[in-house]
């Protein structure tokens, strides 16, 4: 069954510390993303990674981080610089960055502030 | 720079009567956009995309959307709608040398029965 794995669903963070959220895909795509998602702002690239070893920032990068050592996976890194980050994080992948090439998304991770 | 754009946050549409969301768009050279659907609590479906060649695209579960160049374009349609229609779509556009997708705000669909 191919397709794209995030975790945990639920996630909560305490003042001061770091989470990551995981996200794996088994499509043997290139290229990996990260979104969030905040109710009525539609979706905001974080970062997005083209090859393993290689990422650039989107366009809310402050207060995020992330690595991409394996193709198939694509991990965030929510840091404590991060003030406001109660929001659904979604991973997507797609063959290329070029072109038309579809991105196909992951179920989401909800980020909540205790 | 490219943006697009979804005016309508809510459509209301009773259950089998054609439905539309809408899309404009904005991009240097030609576009490929896509439409993407979401339910509660779940990542996003993609339900079509245009790329090149005919402006009428059809997609996954009846949906269909018509490439306007001159109107720039790209409105979601169903002849007929389903109460499991009800979802957030989000229309999504890149342009050619891009390397980011840029999406709409989202537009909240209810098919009522």
């Amino acid at each position: 069954d191919g397709g794209i794995t995030q975790s945990p669903k639920y996630l909560f963070r305490k003042e001061g510390q770091n989470v990551t959220l995981s996200c794996e895909q088994n499509l043997n795509h290139d290229a990996m993303y990260w979104y969030r998602q905040d109710p009525g702002q539609g979706l905001r690239l974080i970062y997005y990674s083209q090859i393993v070893n290689d990422f650039q920032k989107g366009d809310i990068a402050e207060g995020y981080s992330v690595s991409r050592e394996k193709k198939e996976s694509f991990p965030l890194t929510v840091t404590s610089a991060q003030k406001n980050p109660t929001a659904f994080y979604l991973c997507a992948s797609s063959a290329g960055l070029a072109g038309g090439e579809t991105q196909y998304f992951g179920p989401g991770t909800r980020l909540l502030v205790l | 720079a490219q943006s697009v754009a979804q005016p309508e946050d809510q459509v209301n549409v009773a259950e089998g009567n054609p439905l539309t969301v809408k899309c404009t768009y904005s991009v240097s050279g030609n576009p490929y956009l896509f439409w993407y659907v979401q339910y509660p609590n779940r990542g996003l479906q993609f339900l079509l995309k245009y790329i090149t060649g005919d402006n009428l695209v059809k997609g996954s579960y009846g949906f269909e959307a018509e490439f306007n160049k001159s109107q720039t374009s790209f409105h979601l349609k169903k002849p007929s709608a389903l109460v499991s229609d009800s979802a957030l779509y989000f229309c999504a556009v890149k342009q050619g040398s891009a390397r980011q997708l840029t999406f709409g705000s989202g537009t909240q669909l209810t098919v009522l029965p």
